[in-house]
């Protein structure tokens, strides 16, 4: 069974540190989203791509981070500086182009934690 | 603004107790309502897929029901085994496909 895939399961930094996650959506989803999960909380969208144009990043601290979906398949979203608030887990979902209420897939994520 | 809230937080039952949990949404605009299951240190694995226009979905000893006019879902769980410790996180979907997530709730079965 396709699935998504997330590198690397988990990152160590300090603090002013730049660092970057790596996602790969299962093969023909064009709708791509980033999602980063506070210890203890549920997961908040940061960005959504719809092939390789960013639909919503309205959550997204763009004076420190950034994402890219260059070629419309697998997407990289960084952090610089990274900040002892950024720990936390960096999901990864795709979904099929089309209705928006089809399921997400979601990857195993990414555990940062800055020091 | 959508805002998703859990209830309880966090529970903990004996195995083969009947368990529901709670979920409520403040817009109902909606396009559907999902429950998640979440391993510790893991990623979100899809339990169950309710459209707006659906009352309940049911996949074995889960049934999920939804009341999209009161803003609320319940996530019913059958004959609890300690596998299905895990924290369950409810999300509503809407405009372009957007989760809003519950903060979810922790469910420990022990034997």
């Amino acid at each position: 069974e396709a699935e998504v895939a997330q590198s690397p399961r988990y990152k160590i930094t300090e603090k002013s540190q730049a660092v970057a996650f790596w996602c790969d959506p299962i093969s023909g989803h064009a709708t791509l989203y980033w999602y980063r999960q506070i210890l203890g909380q549920g997961p908040e969208l940061l960005v959504q791509f719809q092939d390789e144009s960013v639909v919503d990043d309205s959550q997204l601290p763009k004076d420190r981070f950034s994402a890219e979906r260059l070629k419309g398949v697998d997407s990289t979203l960084k952090i610089q500086p990274a900040e002892l608030g950024d720990s936390a887990m960096y999901l990864c979902a795709s979904r099929t182009r089309g209705l928006a209420g089809v399921t997400q897939y979601f990857g195993p994520g990414t555990r940062l934690t800055v020091l | 603004k959508q805002e998703v809230t859990q209830i309880p937080a966090a529970l903990s039952v004996p195995e083969g107790e009947n368990l529901v949990l709670n979920c409520s949404f403040t817009d109902s605009a909606i396009y559907n309502l999902q429950w998640f299951r979440q391993d510790p240190g893991k990623g979100l694995t899809s339990l169950l897929l309710i459209q707006s226009s659906q009352r309940e979905q049911t996949s074995g000893r889960l049934n999920a029901s939804l009341d999209k006019s009161s803003g609320r879902s319940t996530l019913y769980i059958a004959a609890s085994q300690p596998g299905d410790s895990a924290t369950y996180l409810c999300a509503v979907v809407g405009q372009g496909g957007k989760l809003t997530f519950g903060q979810g709730t922790i469910l420990t079965v022990h034997p």
